[in-house]
């Protein structure tokens, strides 16, 4: 079975600073997906960020990017010039290319963005 | 164009009740997807429902169940409540592809 992993279960940053968040993943399949989903205290899931895996290209959404290392499993989300507006819960998320998007979440990173 | 809309925003049931959870998804997409979300956790995949079949299933006892309309909306019903059922349910709209999944507000379930 694919399991999700988030190592840090809180992370802070400086508005305006550079944050890293981590994920890890495992599995055995070659055609999948990995993202990045934002849920403020609104509590709806957003979309930050989807990487194929078969892209060597790591996917870049403004402010957002990830560095994905498909040899290491790890998907890490870097979010540039952090905004008060950034702060929420942090999920990494896979899902397997024949499985029709169907997720399997990491734990989280609460991410904190101080004035 | 019209994002996913879950029903009720907040639920309160007492042991041993059904209950009954709708998603309307968003325009375009014909894949509907049920996710429970403890407090402080991430979401666990229920079921998916394409075309009013189910897609795939999650580890969740058959109590839960659900439906798709031909319109694609879609519910959760839940029998026999128990206290561990409490909890955030998400549901998520996609396209077949791509099937990138786009989330509702979701629906504040609380068990007494």
């Amino acid at each position: 079975a694919q399991t999700v992993t988030q190592s840090q279960p809180e992370m802070s940053v400086q508005e305006a600073e550079t944050v890293t968040l981590s994920c890890t993943y495992d599995t055995s399949e070659s055609d999948y997906y990995l993202f990045w989903y934002k849920q403020p205290p609104s509590r709806q899931m957003i979309l930050v960020i989807r990487q194929e895996a078969y892209k060597q290209q790591n996917a870049t959404e403004n402010r957002f990017s990830v560095n994905f290392q498909k040899a290491a499993k790890s998907f890490s989300l870097k979010i540039s010039d952090s905004q008060l507006g950034d702060a929420a819960m942090y999920f990494c998320a896979y899902s397997r290319g024949t499985s029709y998007g169907k997720l399997t979440f990491g734990q989280g990173t609460i991410l904190t963005v101080h004035p | 164009e019209t994002g996913v809309t879950q029903s009720p925003t907040h639920l309160i049931k007492t042991r041993g009740q059904q209950v009954t959870l709708r998603c309307s998804s968003q325009s375009g997409h014909n894949t509907v997807s049920w996710y429970q979300q403890a407090l402080g956790q991430g979401p666990q995949f229920i079921f998916q429902y394409y075309r009013e079949e189910e897609n795939g299933r999650g580890n969740f006892p058959p109590r839960f169940s659900g439906l798709q309309f031909p319109n694609y909306s879609s519910e959760l019903n839940v029998n026999a409540l128990e206290l561990d059922d409490s909890a955030l349910y998400l549901c998520a709209s996609s396209q077949r592809a791509p099937d990138t999944q786009y989330f509702g507000p979701g629906t504040r379930l609380t068990v007494l």
